[in-house]
């Protein structure tokens, strides 16, 4: 079985740009978080999608938006890009209710990642 | 707010010998999950072991191992038998329990490096 899925692998944009990520999750996982990983440091709450609703919210300016589709795919969307928004960005799945044999129901599983370059 | 300390940016152990990563927290919550996650140079974050507060006794995932000090608030990573292929950033993770989704609180890492 597939695990979760990212695309692209790499972004290159400029300063005030848009850019859309996406987020395959693992087959059955109805939840998805982003995470923002920032070069030197760990990940940091974006967002947290359950069931095609926002559920949380990290500390980010509304530049940055998700929506969660029927399938339980995701997109993070980010306007008017800044220098720092320069990072690799992390989407997670995790089973909610009855996991897979071998999947942990409170456990978050990680995608590859897409790495974005702002210039 | 629950927070994440790594202390230790950067470890180094010969193969075959034993490493300890630190990691302490701080949460006002009784119930809560706490993991280790390992990211080698690809980037990819793979979980490496999990502890639920609730359980006194210590993970264990064949290598790996967790000393959990719950009212030290302290949850230590041990590896035996270190590996090259053990080489990476190793984060230590803290999500709630209860809540039907959670979120992650990260550490800023520990860079492991095992060497020959």
């Amino acid at each position: 079985d597939a695990g979760v899925t990212q695309s692209p692998t790499h972004l290159i944009k400029t300063r005030g740009q848009h850019v859309t990520l996406r987020c395959s999750p693992i087959s059955g996982h109805k939840s998805v978080s982003w995470y923002q990983q920032v070069l030197g440091q760990g990940p940091q709450f974006i967002f947290q999608y359950y069931e095609k609703e926002e559920r949380g919210r990290g500390n980010f300016p509304d530049r940055f938006s998700a929506r969660q589709f029927p399938n339980y795919s995701s997109e993070l969307n980010v306007n008017a890009l800044l220098l720092g928004d320069s990072a690799l960005y992390l989407c997670a799945s995790r089973a909610v209710g009855s996991g897979r044999m071998g999947m942990s129901t409170d456990t978050q599983y990680f995608g590859p990642g897409t790495r974005l370059t702002v210039l | 707010a629950q927070t994440v300390t790594q202390s230790q940016p950067e470890m180094s152990v010969q193969e075959a010998e034993t490493v300890t990563l630190s990691c302490t927290y701080d949460t006002s919550e009784n119930n809560y999950y706490l993991f280790w996650y390992k990211q080698p140079p690809s980037r990819q974050m793979i979980l490496v072991i999990r502890q639920e507060a609730y359980k006194q006794q210590n993970a264990t995932e064949n290598r790996f191992s967790v000393n959990f000090q719950k009212a030290a608030k302290s949850f230590s990573l041990k590896i035996s038998d270190s590996q090259l292929g053990d080489t990476a950033m190793y984060f230590c993770a803290y999500a709630d329990r209860g809540s039907t989704l959670g979120r992650l609180y990260f550490g800023r890492g520990t860079q492991l490096t095992v060497w020959p």
